[in-house]
């Protein structure tokens, strides 16, 4: 089977930088996905990663190490926007997609 | 571009009802996907199709849902019949590939 891990909860004041961590276990990885999901709303894709390494887009990035299976999302510059729910998911050959438990992210002024 | 168009957006039955959720994926987008997502919980995953042939269904309730694209476009979803636990938003996303979802608003179901 697959499982994923994240912090259920991450508080950060305004212009701070956060870091959202996700172990994961399964075989035939293949990738891992981010999204971003606001109360009430749909999850919205902020990225992806399949080799190792940092993908930078704007004020988020992603990290991945694919022999530790484990990866991040680093969010810098925080704005009060960006309190939401944050799903690491992963993907895998002969498996479904599968989605983390979720972190929720609280961004005090 | 046009979104993943989802309704209704919200739903109210009691249990031991019927009820179907519909799905308009993103023009071109041949992989759809219907996710159940629990209040406090990721989505998950109960069925993927590739066109119009199921990829993965492994975590739909069989007895109880079913769900088809006709044509390899539109997609329902039913629930036949309801139970209290089926309680939940059904997301629809629909992709060109696995790595990028595009998620439709959702229907939220109550079940009483």
């Amino acid at each position: 089977g697959q499982s994923l891990e994240q912090p259920s909860e991450v508080t950060a004041v305004e212009g701070a930088i956060v870091q959202i961590n996700c172990t994961y276990q399964t075989s035939g990885f293949y990738g891992l996905s981010w999204y971003q999901q606001h109360d009430g709303g749909a999850p919205t894709f902020l990225s992806y990663n399949a080799l190792d390494g940092l993908e930078e887009t704007g004020r988020f990035s992603s990290f991945l190490s694919r022999s530790d299976s484990y990866g991040y999302l680093l969010l810098q510059e925080l704005q009060m926007k960006d309190s939401a729910s944050y799903f690491c998911a992963v993907g895998a050959h002969g498996q479904n997609f599968v989605f983390g438990p979720g972190t929720r992210l609280s961004v005090l002024p | 571009e046009a979104g993943v168009a989802q309704s209704p957006r919200y739903k109210i039955i009691e249990k031991r009802q019927s009820v179907a959720f519909w799905c308009n994926p993103i023009s071109g987008h041949a992989t759809l996907y219907w996710y159940q997502q629990i209040l406090g919980q990721g989505p998950k995953l109960l069925i993927q199709f590739q066109n119009n042939g199921v990829v993965d269904d492994s975590q739909l309730p069989k007895d109880r849902f079913s769900a088809e694209r006709l044509k390899g476009v539109d997609s329902t979803l039913k629930i036949q019949p309801a139970k209290l636990e089926d309680s939940a938003v059904y997301l629809c996303a629909s992709s060109l590939e696995d790595n990028e979802q595009f998620f439709g608003p959702g229907t939220r179901l109550t079940v009483l």
